[in-house]
């Protein structure tokens, strides 16, 4: 099946900061994401993104395709950006796989 | 609207009995999917589905059931619990494949 590799596993911030998280996968997919998992276990998704470039807010993501990865940046981070942010791909099976995750702490 | 909403949110097994968790969508989503999580392993996929009557496995179904009945919900069934099989269980549901909602999670423990 397909691998998928998160990078930093963890990262910890002052608030205003910015960081890069990044996701690699082994193989062409349909499909990837990007969730955050808040420090009270709630999943929620940021971003559909199997190609280009999206933003929301202080959030973007690039996805390359072709060099099978994508990022997520996160500017002037604050305290809620807190928590472990996944990467997950899926291909034409509908199969979601998930990385580990990058655990995020922004401290005041 | 609702969400995704999972029953129950915690409850504790002995090992070789069987139970249900619950998963309801009042989305009209298609794809429902079951993930386990475990410290360390991110989120793994136990069994998801299509669409209302289809189902398939995922990457670590053993010990699970499920079945899609109705478009809004996806139970999962556990046999004979183990001790393996304690960890936190959430639902997802989705308009087209992947993952838009989950819901709020199910904390199991098999002593």
């Amino acid at each position: 099946g397909i691998q998928v590799e998160q990078s930093p596993p963890d990262l910890i911030l002052q608030e205003g900061a910015n960081s890069t998280l990044r996701c690699n996968f082994s193989d062409s997919v349909n499909n990837l994401q990007w969730f955050h998992q808040n420090p009270w276990g709630q999943l929620i998704n940021l971003f559909y993104i199997p190609s280009g470039t999206k933003q929301n807010g202080r959030l973007s993501a690039t996805t390359v395709a072709t060099e099978r990865y994508s990022l997520l940046y996160i500017s002037s981070s604050q305290t809620t950006d807190s928590g472990v942010y996944f990467c997950a791909v899926y291909g034409s099976n509908y199969k979601l796989t998930f990385g580990k995750g990058t655990l995020l702490t922004v401290n005041p | 609207n609702a969400g995704v909403t999972q029953t129950p949110k915690f409850q504790v097994l002995k090992t070789g009995q069987s139970m249900t968790l619950q998963c309801a969508q009042d989305m009209n989503h298609e794809y429902m999917s079951w993930y386990r999580q475990d410290p360390g392993m991110g989120l793994r996929l136990i069994h998801y589905s299509v669409g209302a009557g289809i189902t398939d496995q995922g990457e670590v179904p053993n010990g699970y059931n499920v079945s899609r009945s109705t478009t809004e919900d996806f139970p999962l069934r556990l046999l004979s619990a183990a001790p393996s099989q304690t960890s936190v269980y959430f639902c997802a549901s989705s308009y087209s494949g992947g993952a838009d909602t989950f819901g709020s999670g199910t904390r199991l423990t098999v002593v």
